[in-house]
C-alpha cells in the first residue's frame, strides 16, 4: 500500500532557530513529490521536487529529494512566527488513475 | 488568492441533511479535487474529476457524490448528513495534463453539522 510518513509530528521552536522536517515514503510509480504549508486555510503550494539531490529554494525555504533513500526534506532557516503553520508533504503517484498521496503533516509553532 | 473559487464559505446544517458544496477551478485547469479536512486531521482525498469524467476515487462515503459539469466547474453533494461529517472541504485544481500537476487550493467551505 502506498503510504507518505512526515516527522516530526509536531516542533516547537523559537524565532530565528532553523528546522528539518522529513518526509519520507513508500510507493509504486512515483513521479513527483510536492510540499504544502497551510496556515488557517486552504494549503498554498511550495515545492515540487522530481530530481534527486536537486534542492529547490524560495527565500528561506528549501528543500530536497533523495529518490534512493526514499524521502525529502524540508529545511526553514531564521524562522519567523509567520512560518508557524501545518506543513504537508504529498507525492503524485502515476498508475491507471493519476494520485496523490498525502501525509499527515507537521504542524510548525514559531514562538517569538 | 489561488484562483479557486469554493462557495458557500460556510455552512450549518442539521443531520439527516443534504449539502452542495460548489467549486469554480483555477481559469484552463482541467481537474478538480475534492478532500475532506477534520480536526486535527489530515487531507483526506475523496474523489477526483478530469474533464468531466471521474479519475480517480479516494476515501469517499456512499453518502456523497460528485460531478465536474461541462463549463468545469464541480459540485459536492453529501446526503444524510451525520454529526461525524463535520469538517472543512477543499477543492483543489490543477492542469491536469502531461507534466503539470501541480494542484492549486481552494478556500475552502466549512460545515458544521448539528
Amino acid at each position: 500500500e502506498d503510504k507518505v510518513v512526515q516527522s516530526p509530528l509536531s516542533l516547537v521552536v523559537h524565532e530565528g532557530d532553523t528546522v528539518t522536517l522529513n518526509c519520507s515514503y513508500e510507493v509504486t510509480n512515483f513521479r513527483s513529490l510536492l510540499w504544502y504549508k497551510q496556515e488557517k486555510k486552504a494549503p498554498t503550494f511550495l515545492f515540487m521536487l522530481t530530481s534527486s539531490g536537486i534542492e529547490k529554494k524560495s527565500g528561506r525555504l528549501s528543500s530536497i529529494l533523495d529518490k534512493k533513500e526514499l524521502f525529502s526534506i524540508l529545511n526553514i532557516t531564521a524562522t519567523q512566527t509567520g512560518d508557524s503553520a501545518i506543513y504537508l508533504c504529498a507525492v503524485e503517484v502515476l498508475d491507471s488513475n493519476y494520485q496523490l498521496i498525502w501525509g499527515a503533516g507537521t504542524k510548525l509553532i514559531i514562538k517569538p | 488568492d489561488s484562483g479557486v473559487t469554493q462557495t458557500p464559505k460556510h455552512l450549518i446544517t442539521a443531520t439527516g441533511q443534504r449539502v452542495t458544496l460548489r467549486c469554480s477551478p483555477r481559469s484552463g485547469d482541467l481537474s478538480v479535487y475534492w478532500y475532506q479536512q477534520s480536526l486535527d486531521q489530515g487531507l483526506q482525498f475523496l474523489i477526483q474529476y478530469y474533464n468531466g469524467e471521474e479519475r480517480a476515487k479516494g476515501n469517499i462515503l456512499e453518502r456523497f457524490s460528485a460531478q465536474q459539469f461541462p463549463d468545469l466547474h464541480s459540485e459536492l453533494n453529501l446526503s444524510s448528513l451525520e454529526l461525524g461529517d463535520s469538517a472543512l472541504y477543499f477543492c483543489a485544481s490543477s492542469r491536469g495534463l502531461a507534466g503539470d500537476y501541480t494542484q492549486y487550493f481552494g478556500p475552502g467551505t466549512r460545515l458544521t453539522v448539528l
